[in-house]
């Protein structure tokens, strides 16, 4: 598996812009990179996922590096109901279980 | 579309004591994983199944976990003797064998075991 690396916390003030990063530096050619978040006492659900291009979606847009060794989930304007722990996970096929790390926890400041 | 249900929400019990988890996938979903979450990490995986064959119990403790999915839809994980360490949150999933279909995985509300 793919190793990925995130920061552990990060903050942002409410309706500010959010650039939550990670580096996976040995992801294979064919992994998706797969972010999903967790809010509290919930279990994590999906957000976005891209290969090579960015990709936007209602909740958030994902910026991938050109050489793949790292990309950046953006959400545009974070809400109190953002605050979340963000995982990113490169997955290389359906049905493969997701790894996850220990993620970023974000929290949001009204 | 309904959500991967998952019960009991919460559940208190002794050491030595057992405990059994339910789960039910989204309709269609042939694959279904247990996850265990100890407080401030990531889940890990247990178990994950295929219909109602195992795929991957590599990381499940078999002398005191074990797990079914009869009929290839519910499925209930079982401990039996409980430990203090398996004090965590125990999440479902299910997914669609359609790929890339990044969103097909789902995860339940999880269930949280406290051992006392």
């Amino acid at each position: 598996d793919a190793k990925t690396t995130q920061p552990n916390s990060m903050e942002s003030n409410e309706e500010e812009p959010v650039h939550l990063p990670c580096n996976h530096s040995t992801i294979s050619g064919t992994d998706y990179i797969h972010w999903y978040r967790q809010l509290p006492s919930q279990g994590p659900e999906y957000v976005i996922h891209g290969l090579t291009s960015n990709v936007n979606n209602r909740m958030a847009s994902l910026a991938i590096a050109e050489d793949r060794k790292s990309s950046t989930l953006i959400l545009h304007r974070a809400t109190l109901r953002d605050a979340a722990v963000y995982y990113c996970i490169p997955v290389n096929s359906g049905n493969t279980p997701l790894v996850f790390g220990k993620g970023t926890r974000l929290s949001v400041i009204a | 579309e309904a959500g991967v249900a998952q019960s009991p929400r919460y559940k208190i019990i002794e050491k030595r004591q057992s405990v059994a988890f339910w789960c039910n996938p989204i309709s269609g979903h042939a694959t279904l994983y247990w996850y265990q979450q100890i407080l401030g990490q990531g889940p890990k995986l247990l178990i994950q199944f295929q219909n109602n064959g195992v795929v991957d119990d590599s990381q499940l403790p078999k002398d005191r976990f074990s797990a079914e999915r009869l009929k290839g839809v519910d499925s209930t994980l079982k401990i039996q003797p409980a430990k203090l360490e398996d004090s965590a949150v125990y999440l479902c999933a299910s997914s669609l064998e359609v790929w890339p279909l990044g969103y097909g995985y789902t995860f339940g509300s999880g269930t949280r075991l406290t051992v006392v």
